[in-house]
């Protein structure tokens, strides 16, 4: 399969824990995106890269949220400190690059407890 | 941010063509019109997008109308494995804005 691959694809963890998740665009994708999708909304952006760089993070819902892509290829989102406002899907996307379309992967479901 | 307006459902027949429109008043000149469409717990699947002209692919068409203020998905044919949320999003320099969606509901 060459498509965005997500990992884990669930994670519970208890409130406070911090948690990560590792997205793998296609790979002659530059661009990366990470997204939350809440019950009945659409996906909220939240980040993205350009190979290596972090282009945009205004959009990171705290300071408890991060990213990386330290090589270009995979990303990281970690949240520290989870709360039960964080319970939600998280989607990974890359495009090849700008204005081209972005492929999701099949998004981590998180459940803060 | 440049913001998009869907109807929240549509049901369409089996068989019939699917029209989702979708206003889009504040884009400006340089942001393309992306579709998506999102299956119940998938990620959203990318169908078409467009800046000026009209477009079409295997899946579908776009027709953007002149004044680019809003634009209007077409699916041909509709099957039962087409509903979906359909999501009209303006690309604001590569960060995409997804609004709540269409839900077209097909039936048979």
């Amino acid at each position: 399969d060459t498509g965005v691959s997500q990992d884990p694809r669930h994670k519970i963890t208890k409130r406070g824990q911090n948690v990560t998740f590792r997205c793998d665009p296609i790979s002659e994708h530059n661009r990366l995106y990470w997204y939350r999708q809440t019950l009945g909304q659409g996906p909220e952006f939240l980040t993205y890269f350009q190979n290596e760089a972090q282009l945009e993070k205004s959009r990171l819902l705290s300071d408890r949220f991060s990213a990386e892509r330290p090589k270009g290829s995979f990303s990281t989102l970690e949240i520290q400190r989870t709360e039960q406002g964080d319970s939600a899907m998280y989607l990974c996307a890359s495009s090849f690059s700008e204005n081209y379309e972005q492929y999701f992967g099949p998004g981590t479901r998180l459940t803060v407890t | 941010d440049a913001k998009t307006t869907q109807p929240p459902s549509m049901d369409c027949a089996e068989g019939r063509a699917a029209n989702l429109p979708c206003n889009h008043s504040t884009i400006s000149g340089n942001e393309y019109v992306y579709w998506y469409r999102q299956i119940h717990s998938q990620g959203p699947q990318y169908i078409i997008h467009g800046l000026k002209n009209n477009e079409t692919n295997e899946m579908a068409s776009l027709i953007i109308t002149e004044d680019r203020k809003s634009s209007t998905l077409i699916l041909p044919h509709a099957t039962l494995r087409d509903t979906a949320v359909y999501y009209c999003i303006s690309n604001n320099f590569n960060k995409f804005y997804f609004g709540s969606g269409t839900k077209l509901n097909v039936k048979p």
